[in-house]
């Protein structure tokens, strides 16, 4: 069985940072092969998307609202996923979730296996 | 941004009963690989999204055959042929073929 674990949520202040990580504990399943992408949500505004990061992290994608703050990361020998934070502003405040992506025995966009989630509050 | 329109957002339903959500998308969903990339999820209360159909209709692992999926295109559909108690929660769908991927504003069902 997959799970995926995050951790590193909390509060933080306006304009300041926070790093979540995701830890994927299987049996079976190579995190190597597969694209990680991390997905928010909030009451108001449902599942959003945030970013996606490649097999062997060259490629990362981020949706607009997060680009030059947010930075994802992967370590593979350590089958961890990670999610810098920058410049947090109010509007961050979600529940975040790691999310297994896609790969080559998973298809695109897979999106079948979610941690748990880890809930970041920006507030003063 | 592809919008994904769901409705509708509020869907009550008597136990026994047929349930079904709609879904579309402001660009068409077939990627250039053949495939449409349409996934459904069900969040139940208190509990992270499920995967429940990929690729439109394949449905996954574990989940009842009362689930089913179609469309294509822009228009899709979510059924369930007998609505259960433990199929309360939310649905949303999500398309996976142009970045951002994107979701619907997603449908609660809730018991009658």
């Amino acid at each position: 069985e997959v799970q995926l674990v995050e951790s590193g949520g909390g509060l933080v202040q306006p304009g300041g940072s926070l790093r979540l990580s995701c830890i994927c504990a299987a049996s079976g399943f190579t995190f190597s092969n597969y694209w990680m992408s991390w997905v928010r949500q909030t009451p108001v505004k449902g599942l959003e998307w945030v970013g996606q990061i490649g097999e062997d992290g060259s490629e990362k994608f981020y949706v607009d609202s997060v680009k030059g703050r947010f930075t994802i990361s992967r370590d593979n020998a350590k089958n961890s996923l990670f999610l810098q934070m920058n410049g947090l502003r109010a509007e961050d405040t979600a529940v975040y979730y790691c999310v297994r992506d896609g790969g080559s025995d998973a298809g695109r966009a897979s999106f079948d296996i979610w941690g748990q989630g880890t809930k970041v509050t920006v507030s003063s | 941004d592809v919008v994904m329109t769901q409705s509708p957002l509020s869907l009550p339903v008597t136990l026994g009963q047929p349930a079904s959500i709609s879904c579309r998308s402001s660009q068409s969903l077939v990627y250039s690989d053949g495939n449409t990339y349409l996934t459904w999820f069900q969040q139940r209360p208190g509990q992270s999204p499920r995967r429940l159909l990929y690729k439109v209709s394949d449905r996954d692992s574990g989940v009842p055959d009362r689930f089913s999926g179609s469309g294509s295109g822009t228009d899709f559909t979510l059924k369930i042929s007998r609505v259960e108690a433990e199929d309360v929660g939310i649905y949303y769908c999500m398309q996976g073929v142009h970045g951002p991927y994107t979701f619907g504003r997603g449908t609660k069902l809730e018991i009658k």
